[in-house]
């Protein structure tokens, strides 16, 4: 069984706060972790594909680090706009498929 | 480019009738797979395939079947519906599992 956590499940913030939020993900047999944002009627894009203990990565306001011993990792937004507004899905790989977490929902309001 | 194509974009099913989703890629990815999203649920994985000829089971396999005769095409057989089988669902392509996913634009299916 494989169990990805996602928290909080929805959020809140006024435009221009900072946030973050956490996906936890079994360590064991671990090949990549990916961030997906995903609005409303449309398809989920990727954000990021980390794959090394440490990984950090950055895309403008956003970014995620990743933590494969303890097996979690965390996005952040700087500065959130309400375009920013939409659903941020984590998906752990290993050598063979991709598991999703339920998501959190982030809401930005101006 | 046309990325991942997705068909139907919308289906109504009785109890009992059996469909096709389809899904086929043109990036020469190995990797699909097929997922269906409930509210609350996120994406929960219900087939997938390393390449051509090969599948296997995910989270939520009862109910569906698939195969992978060509790389391009991946497509989700609904045996007998059930309202259960109510949901949205998305096929995915990967170039392996170190690379992003990409997405069809989702089937919306509801089973009467």
């Amino acid at each position: 069984i494989l169990n990805v956590e996602q928290s909080p499940q929805s959020l809140h913030v006024q435009e221009g706060d900072s946030t973050n939020f956490t996906c936890s993900f079994p360590s064991s047999n671990f090949y990549a972790l990916h961030w997906y944002r995903w609005e409303t009627a449309k398809s989920p894009e990727a954000l990021f594909v980390m794959t090394l203990n440490g990984d950090e990565k950055k895309k403008g306001r956003i970014s995620a680090t990743l933590n494969t011993k303890e097996g979690y990792s965390y996005l952040y937004i700087k500065g959130s706009q309400p375009e920013d507004s939409a659903t941020y899905l984590c998906a752990f790989g290993n050598n063979n498929d991709m598991r999703f977490g339920a998501g959190t929902r982030l809401t930005v309001k101006p | 480019n046309a990325g991942v194509t997705q068909t139907p974009k919308f289906q109504v099913l009785k109890t009992g009738q059996s469909m096709t989703l389809q899904c086929a890629q043109d990036m020469n990815h190995e990797y699909m797979s097929w997922y269906r999203q409930d509210p609350g649920m996120g994406l929960r994985l219900i087939h997938y395939s390393v390449g051509a000829g090969i599948t296997d089971q995910g989270e939520v396999p009862n109910g569906y079947n698939v195969s992978r005769s060509t790389t391009e095409d991946f497509p989700l057989r609904l045996l007998s519906a059930a309202p259960s089988q109510t949901s949205v669902y998305f096929c995915a392509s990967m170039r392996g599992m170190n690379t992003e996913a990409f997405f069809g634009q989702g089937t919306r299916l509801t089973v009467v």
